[in-house]
């Protein structure tokens, strides 16, 4: 176990479904980051939040809303997602997001698949 | 941006034999450089990192060279055992970049008895 944990592990969603993914972690890190890993492809990064504080959007279509109630807490809101969404989501965490790289310690993702 | 090269994509190895698995990264002010594993149904871990003022670490059975002349950097497993089978991602990253990771494309590693 790294200490981070996602619910649910596996999600079946239709287009026009609302619903949320969930990431806690419990090392006392102040930085949450959320991935998306598609087969054959690289991991890619999508939102980074540090201390609650967003900073990081890599472009992300909004139909994916992140939400950072505090720093052990981190939501994916999703809402009429697409068929090519279809993918394992990782949530990571890391001490804080400063100066130095810091390293990332992931959770087992939310495997996802829209319909 | 920065761009980081993974070879080879999938690599079979005899158990006991030794696996090396190569990455190549763009921007030569990438400082750090972390290797996951990543084994069916779980999140990636990180088994050993390296950062730009080292050439070389060691872990046991896991070994991480870095060139940063050439700017590559590999993984070196030795003594591989069945339990070692898993996916490999290599990644990138400077300071100042808010830490973020750039992965290379993952090598699929199957160590047979």
């Amino acid at each position: 176990e790294t200490g981070v944990t996602q619910t649910p592990r596996h999600l079946v969603m239709g287009m026009t479904n609302k619903k949320s993914l969930k990431c806690e972690q419990h090392l006392g890190h102040n930085a949450m980051y959320w991935y998306k890993q598609s087969a054959k492809k690289p991991l890619e990064l999508m939102f980074v939040y540090n201390f609650k504080e967003q900073t990081e959007n890599n472009s992300v279509p909004s139909r994916f809303s992140p939400e950072c109630p505090n720093s052990s807490h981190l939501f994916l809101h999703l809402h009429t997602l697409q068929p090519e969404d279809s993918a394992l989501y990782l949530c990571a965490s890391s001490l804080a997001q400063g100066r130095t790289s810091e390293t990332q310690y992931f959770g087992p993702g939310t495997r996802l698949l829209v319909l | 941006g920065e761009n980081v090269e993974q070879h080879p994509s999938t690599l079979s190895v005899q158990e006991g034999d030794s696996a090396v698995i190569k990455c190549t990264y763009s921007d030569s002010a990438s400082n750090y450089f972390p290797w996951y594993k990543q084994e069916l149904g779980k999140g990636p871990q990180l088994i050993i990192d390296i950062r730009s003022n080292v050439g070389e670490k060691k872990d046991q059975r896991i070994a991480v060279t870095l060139n940063k002349t050439a700017k590559h950097f590999s993984l070196h497993i030795t003594e591989t055992q069945p339990e070692d089978s898993a996916v490999y991602f290599c990644a990138a990253s400077r300071d100042n970049q808010g830490g973020k990771l750039i992965f290379g494309q993952g090598t699929e590693l199957s160590v047979k008895p």
